[in-house]
């Protein structure tokens, strides 16, 4: 079963909002990543955040981590239509096998009108 | 430009043909993998290869046959497929060898695929 669900499964917005979304997991983790696919194209990392981490920012991106309750949420303060995207989150579990993997959600359509 | 690229970018084949989708890694890395992206589906890992050794093969069908000639280059060859096989076929690459990705991919643009 897949590791990491989003929540919600699309957000739409105006500009200048916030953004929050969420992601659950089953398994421990070593890390959980979020990514950012713009349509039909590759996926861009935007930030990691460990499982010693509880917090992480950069630039106008916030992800927080709570191991106890297998979630992290990803905020993004003061949307701007260019953050239209999906967004996904993705665990590298905390046992792995030798060659590794990301497991990845179905993602959140964010949507920010102008 | 995340340093891997991915030719072609769209390609439309019949079942009978046989294409193969090249991917490359511009990033000194040491690990690349092969994903499949169908709609409204999550990511699914297909390939993982580490120094140029295939270390994961998530139960893929064989009409998928993965090469990796050197860590920098990545193919993916196709042979009879089926229209469901249709898919963005997403390549990527990690610096982290053999014992896993603890850090992050950089993932291609994708080769958008139509199986008719």
């Amino acid at each position: 079963s897949q590791q990491g669900e989003e929540d919600p499964q699309a957000l739409s917005i105006q500009e200048g909002e916030n953004a929050t979304m969420n992601c659950s997991y089953k398994t421990s983790i070593n890390n959980l990543q979020w990514y950012r696919q713009n349509s039909g194209r590759g996926l861009v990392h935007l930030i990691l955040i460990r499982s010693n981490e509880r917090e992480k920012h950069s630039g106008r991106l916030r992800v927080t981590l709570d191991t106890s309750k297998k979630s992290s949420s990803l905020l993004i303060t003061a949307s701007r239509a260019a953050d239209t995207a999906s967004y996904f989150c993705a665990t590298v579990p905390e046992v792995y096998n030798q060659g590794g993997k990301l497991i990845f959600g179905q993602g959140t359509e964010l949507s920010v009108k102008p | 430009e995340t340093g891997v690229t991915q030719t072609p970018r769209h390609l439309v084949m019949g079942m009978t043909n046989k294409k193969s989708l090249k991917c490359e890694q511009h990033l000194g890395h040491n690990a690349m993998y092969w994903y499949k992206q169908s709609a409204k589906k999550p990511l699914e890992l297909m390939f993982v290869y580490n120094f140029k050794e295939q270390t994961e093969n998530n139960s893929v069908p064989s009409r998928f046959s993965p090469e990796c000639p050197n860590s920098s280059h990545l193919f993916l060859h196709l042979h009879t497929l089926q229209p469901e096989d249709s898919a963005l076929y997403l390549c990527a690459s990690s610096q982290e060898p053999a014992r896993g990705p603890r850090d992050t991919q950089y993932f291609g643009p994708g080769t958008r695929l139509t199986v008719l």
